[in-house]
């Protein structure tokens, strides 16, 4: 089982922020949450990870919350080509695979 | 430049047949997976392979068969065991000697049963 809970789906208007939040309340202390987003048909495309400290780069921002239960990717300034499914994965143990969940229907609306 | 290839993009098959998906990967990456997705879910793990010549069954290994004889190369075989075989099919690759490392994806083959 997915050890993530995402919303279904979501809305966002063209240049606005968009926020995902996800849950992840049972994650230990040495695991890592991962994002990666898939655009219809093509393979997950990976977008940021972090342990505890908030994480950013040229595609988004990762917020996790000081209990670590829950974290938000944040794309700055949302475009077109930002519609996708955004997936938030809790790697299990080292040397574990991912789990991917049904993630989060994101549609950014011109 | 580095990257992960699936082959062919889409695929027809007849039933009764067995197929075989192709995944190369030059990222010199240890370790190789296949994924299956159907329409509006998440991913869902058939094999695994850590090292050349070992592969661990996924969640839903039945009906499916790999070989791993070179670290570059990782195919996937839907036999005429898998009774719903028409789905979306993911390859990635990645280290495995690292919290840190995810997974590379190919672009995926689309399989559909004629």
């Amino acid at each position: 089982d997915a050890k993530t809970t995402q919303p279904t789906s979501m809305d966002c208007a063209e240049g606005r922020a968009a926020n995902l939040p996800c849950n992840h309340s049972t994650i230990s202390g040495n695991e890592y949450v991962y994002w990666y987003r898939q655009i219809h048909s093509q393979g997950p495309q990976y977008i940021i990870h972090g342990l505890k400290n908030n994480e950013t780069n040229e595609m988004a921002s990762l917020i996790i919350t000081e209990d670590r239960k829950s974290s938000t990717l944040i794309l700055p300034h949302a475009t077109l080509r930002d519609t996708a499914v955004y997936y938030c994965i809790v790697r299990v143990n080292y040397g574990q695979n991912f789990v991917f969940g049904p993630g989060t229907r994101l549609s950014v609306l011109p | 430049d580095g990257g992960i290839t699936q082959s062919p993009k889409y695929l027809f098959r007849k039933e009764g047949q067995n197929v075989t998906l192709s995944c190369e990967q030059n990222l010199n990456h240890d370790a190789m997976y296949w994924y299956r997705q159907d329409p509006g879910q998440g991913l869902r793990l058939i094999y695994y392979s850590q090292i050349v010549n070992d592969f661990q069954k996924g969640d839903i290994a039945e009906g499916y068969s790999v070989s791993r004889e070179k670290k570059e190369s990782f195919p996937l075989t839907v036999t005429s065991a898998q009774k719903n075989p028409t789905a979306f099919y993911l390859c990635a690759s990645s280290m495995i000697d690292s919290y840190n490392y995810g997974y590379t994806f190919g672009s995926g083959t689309r399989l559909t049963v004629v």
